[in-house]
């Protein structure tokens, strides 16, 4: 399996334009979380998904993320407008239900910078 | 809530000594306890995992790590590191219930001079 695959790699963007950050998981996993990474604050759950359902989205910061699973196989999260403050590293991770299997894999992350 | 402390933001060492990064936690009932190490602009890889039974677990490229219920801890160690053991290291916990998202600590950059 390739692993968890994020596209872009690498974003910049103006402040106040549409962001979009994609995520594919590992086949056969049913658990996709977002995270972010900043120096000041380390790395934040923003929200996860089972089942391409939202389970717990209390780490978005604001209204202006949104976060959706249309299926098993890819995710999106958005900033909508983007702020420099939200200049950070955005990671996916996936995870499968069952037994002992329960580290969460992680992708490459997406590196947004905010201008 | 759950929490992960690591409290040494930057780990020292000379190549072929032993290594030892720390890690405490805190959570309700058992816990699941991870190490990951990310190296630089990558994503975040898993070492090993601590879910039941023997307190030290082995992982990858030699590390190990020993839980340790009665101090809540979970550190991570290594009897001989090597350069390339530089990175930045997480550790993480999740309880057993069914909230499956990951808290993880700091972050511990661990230097290995030559």
């Amino acid at each position: 399996d390739a692993g968890v695959i994020q596209s872009p790699r690498h974003e910049v963007t103006e402040m106040g334009q549409e962001v979009t950050l994609r995520c594919k998981p590992i086949s056969g996993h049913d658990y996709l979380f977002w995270y972010r990474q900043t120096m000041m604050r380390g790395l934040e759950l923003l929200i996860y998904f089972n089942n391409n359902v939202p389970i717990d989205d209390s780490g978005m910061p604001e209204d202006r993320f949104s976060a959706k699973m249309p299926n098993a196989s890819f995710s999106t999260l958005k900033i909508q407008p983007s702020e420099p403050r939200d200049s950070a590293v955005y990671f996916c991770a996936s995870s499968r239900t069952g037994g002992q299997n329960t580290e969460a894999f992680f992708g490459q992350g997406t590196r947004l910078t905010v201008v | 809530a759950q929490s992960v402390a690591q409290p040494e933001d930057q780990v020292n060492v000379a190549e072929g000594n032993p290594l030892t990064v720390k890690c405490t936690y805190s959570v309700s009932g058992n816990p699941y306890l991870f190490w990951y190490v990310q190296y630089p602009n990558r994503g975040l890889q898993f070492l090993l995992k601590y879910i039941t039974g023997d307190n030290l677990v082995k992982g990858s490229y030699g590390f190990e790590a020993e839980f340790n219920k009665s101090q809540t801890s979970f550190h991570l160690k290594k009897p001989s590191a090597l350069v390339s053991d530089s990175a930045l290291y997480f550790c993480a916990v999740r309880d057993h219930t069914g909230r499956r998202a990951l808290t993880f600590g700091s972050g511990t950059r661990l230097q290995v001079q030559p």
